[in-house]
C-alpha cells in the first residue's frame, strides 16, 4: 500500500478562486510527480520535482505551479481557477530507479463552475 | 514523437477466462514499458513491468509480452476475476539527466468481467 495522499479529493469552486491541491508522502521519496487527466482519458505530467526546492513543468502546459519546500509535500497552486481547469490531478512519487514505478495518491477532482 | 497507444478501448472478457490488452508504441528508446491498473475513483496501481531488452515476464496471475520488431506490449490476465474490472494503462519509460524517469501514458483499456 502506498503512503502518498492527496487532498481534497473532491473540490468545486467558482471562476477565479484560487486554490491549492495538497499531497504528501510518507515514503521518503525525492522525486514527485502531478498529473492531468480527464476521465477515460491518458494521463498527462504536468509538473516534477527531483527533490526540495526543484521543480520542472513537465509535457502539457499547465497555469498551475508547485513547491518543494519539504521532502514529502508538494503542493499544486493555481491562482485562479477557470472551467478549462476542470480535470483530475493525480500526485506520484518514486523511489528511484529506473523502472518507472510509480505509486500514486487518489487524486483530485476539481470542477470549476 | 513518443506515443503509447491501445488498440481496443473496451474489453469484455468472461470471469474465469483470460484477458489479453494490447498496446503499440512508437519510441524504441524507452527503458521499461509498465503495465497501471486504476479503479474507479483511484489513482493508477503498478502491475508489472518490463525492461525493454526482454520478450517476456511473468507476475502473479499476469504476463506481459513485448515484440520489439512490431513494437507491440500486451498483458495477459490469468482466470479474470471480477476485481480485475479496471482501466489498464500501458506507459513508458525513460531515464532522463539527474534520474528523472519520464515516464509516458497511452490511452486506457477498460476491462468489463462479466459474472
Amino acid at each position: 500500500e502506498a503512503d502518498i495522499y492527496q487532498t481534497p479529493r473532491y473540490l468545486v469552486i467558482g471562476t477565479g478562486k484560487k486554490i491549492t491541491l495538497e499531497c504528501s508522502q510518507t515514503m521518503g521519496h525525492d522525486k514527485m510527480y502531478w498529473y492531468q487527466q480527464d476521465p477515460g482519458m491518458e494521463l498527462h505530467l504536468i509538473h516534477y520535482s527531483y527533490g526540495v526546492n526543484s521543480t520542472e513543468k513537465g509535457d502539457l502546459s499547465s497555469e498551475s505551479t508547485v513547491s518543494r519546500i519539504r521532502t514529502e509535500h508538494f503542493p499544486l497552486t493555481l491562482e485562479s481557477a477557470r472551467p478549462s481547469h476542470t480535470s483530475q490531478y493525480l500526485c506520484a512519487s518514486t523511489r528511484g530507479g529506473d523502472t518507472g514505478e510509480l505509486f500514486f495518491g487518489e487524486g483530485s477532482r476539481l470542477t470549476v463552475l | 514523437g513518443e506515443s503509447v497507444g491501445l488498440h481496443l478501448p473496451t474489453l469484455s472478457v468472461q470471469e474465469g477466462d483470460n484477458s489479453i490488452i494490447n498496446c503499440a508504441y512508437s519510441n524504441s528508446a524507452s527503458d521499461y514499458f509498465i503495465w497501471y491498473k486504476q479503479e474507479s475513483g483511484k489513482g493508477p496501481q503498478f502491475i508489472i513491468d518490463i525492461r525493454s531488452n526482454m520478450d517476456k515476464r511473468q507476475g502473479q496471475r499476469v504476463t506481459v509480452l513485448l515484440n520489439k520488431t512490431v513494437k507491440h506490449l500486451s498483458l495477459q490476465i490469468a482466470a479474470t476475476q471480477p476485481g480485475d474490472s479496471a482501466v489498464y494503462f500501458c506507459a513508458e519509460n525513460r531515464a532522463q539527466a539527474g534520474g528523472y524517469q519520464k515516464v509516458t501514458f497511452g490511452t486506457g483499456t477498460k476491462l468489463q468481467v462479466i459474472p
